[in-house]
């Protein structure tokens, strides 16, 4: 059972919009930052988003990420196959002194 | 450029111990903690904890407390997660992930992760 809960999967077309929750509390989410990982079968997570809203250099403008109280979202728009993956959100929660993270959500782009 | 280098793949019995290794070149060690992260087979990600490669001291998530131990070696820049009295349900790949002390301020991400390396744990 995850800290952050997050859809298990999000489908999509090519070409469209998707948007992933990430859901949390006041001791995670509500007071710290969001970030994103993305993960390709049997590689390991990469940086797609922190501080809620940054990208890190290199990565598309198609990414984008926001934070409302309790919850943070990751979008990405003009979908392509290659988006196909596990993305997961993480933060710090101030009450546990842990990194939490969400159980994943899978992107399949359709 | 800034990359982690974990250690190959590892197959131990039941009771033994293992030791991974991550090497970090590209950066100034000291100026980031080194994090750890569990990902059993099918599953998402779970934080063990970190260390402060300043100071050498570790925080261990619930859970990951007495068979797990981490170190660092600065003098070969690499950090080391050791897990002794292995079980079959440590059988997962362990990544070791970057940090820069800024968790505790709000600003909390890992960047980047080494490869990861698979510990299987069969008899």
């Amino acid at each position: 059972q995850s800290v952050l809960t997050q859809p298990p999967s999000v489908s999509a077309a090519p070409g469209q919009k998707v948007t992933i929750s990430c859901s949390g509390s006041s001791s995670n989410i509500g007071n710290n930052y969001v970030a994103w990982y993305q993960q390709f079968p049997g590689t390991a997570p990469k940086l797609l988003i922190y501080d809620n809203n940054k990208r890190p250099s290199g990565i598309p403008d198609r990414f984008s990420g926001s934070k409302s109280g309790t919850s943070g979202t990751l979008g990405i728009t003009g979908l392509q196959t290659g988006d196909e993956a596990d993305y997961y959100c993480g933060t710090w929660d101030s009450s546990l002194s842990y990194v939490v993270f969400g159980g994943g959500t899978k992107l399949t782009v359709l | 450029q800034v990359q982690l280098v974990q250690s190959g793949s590892e197959l131990r019995k039941p009771g033994a111990s293992v030791k991974v290794s991550c090497k970090a070149s590209g950066y100034n060690i000291t100026n980031y903690a080194m994090n750890w992260v569990r990902q059993a087979p099918g599953q998402g990600l779970e934080w063990m904890g970190w260390i402060n490669i300043n100071t050498g001291t570790p925080t261990y998530a619930q859970g990951f407390t007495g068979r797990f131990v981490f170190s660092f070696d600065t003098s070969v820049n690499t950090a080391y997660l050791q897990i002794n009295s292995l079980k079959a349900e440590d059988t997962a790949v362990y990544y070791c992930g970057r940090e820069d002390y800024k968790c505790g301020g709000g600003s909390c991400y890992l960047d980047p992760w080494g490869q990861g390396t698979l510990v299987t744990v069969s008899s």
